[in-house]
């Protein structure tokens, strides 16, 4: 199983401010089954980005994904109100599908 | 548009049995893999199950596997979650989700709004 482990737990940034999520693998996976998701309170997750660096369909371009091996990364460059969320990555190239355990991107 | 609208949650006493259905529209149905991922309350995402489209690939979480059956009806634009044996550890919002349209393994990229199973006495 791979395990997925995200950081920092929290991130207190303002509106404006650049976002920088990390997403570390605990074996070397292909990039191209790893995603992002993007969560709100009483919502469903959002797919933002898939094969590490693609973006899904209607995904602003402030939102990059980057990275291989064992490293991720998810950047946010210029954050606005609506990006205030937890933040899942997901490696999906077998079974078990797995997510980190995510990262909470607050209003500082 | 897509949709995915899942439904059959509800409170089970430990132990017990539920089956849920996603009804999906919107989309060719029959040739996207379909997965059941679940979030207990307050918790992250945990992928429960997939089901290829032809329903020739089945996979499990170890957590559920022997417990739970997926499936799914083409015709009637159907996924299904049988859960036997049921543990409070299993009370969570449950999701439909949209997998990979060519292979088994693939992103997430749409999601029903849940439905929430609470395993309580």
């Amino acid at each position: 199983e791979i395990v997925l482990t995200q950081s920092p737990g929290t991130l207190s940034l303002s509106p404006g401010e650049r976002a920088t999520l990390s997403c570390r693998t605990s074996q070397s996976v292909s990039s191209t089954y790893l995603a992002w998701y993007q969560q709100k309170p009483g919502q469903a997750p959002r797919l933002l980005i898939y094969g590490a660096s693609a973006r899904a369909t209607g995904i602003p371009d402030r939102f990059s994904g980057s990275g291989s091996g064992t490293d991720f990364t998810l950047t946010i460059s210029r954050l606005v109100p609506e990006d205030f969320a937890v933040y899942y990555c997901q490696h999906f190239g077998g079974s078990p599908i797995t997510f980190g355990q995510g990262t909470r991107l607050e209003i500082k | 548009e897509v949709q995915l609208v899942e439904s059959g949650g509800g409170l089970v006493k430990p132990g017990g049995s539920l089956r849920l259905s996603c009804a999906a529209s919107g989309f060719p149905f029959i040739t996207y893999t379909m997965n059941w991922v679940r979030q207990a309350p307050g918790k992250g995402l945990e992928w429960v199950s997939c089901i290829s489209s032809s329903s020739s690939y089945i996979y499990y979480a170890d957590s559920v596997k022997g417990r739970f059956t997926i499936s799914r009806d083409n015709a009637k634009n159907s996924l299904y979650l049988q859960m036997n044996s049921l543990r409070a550890e299993d009370t969570a919002v449950y999701y439909c989700a949209r997998g990979a349209g060519d292979y088994v393994w693939g992103s997430q990229d749409y999601w029903g709004q849940g439905t929430l199973v609470t395993v309580s006495s």
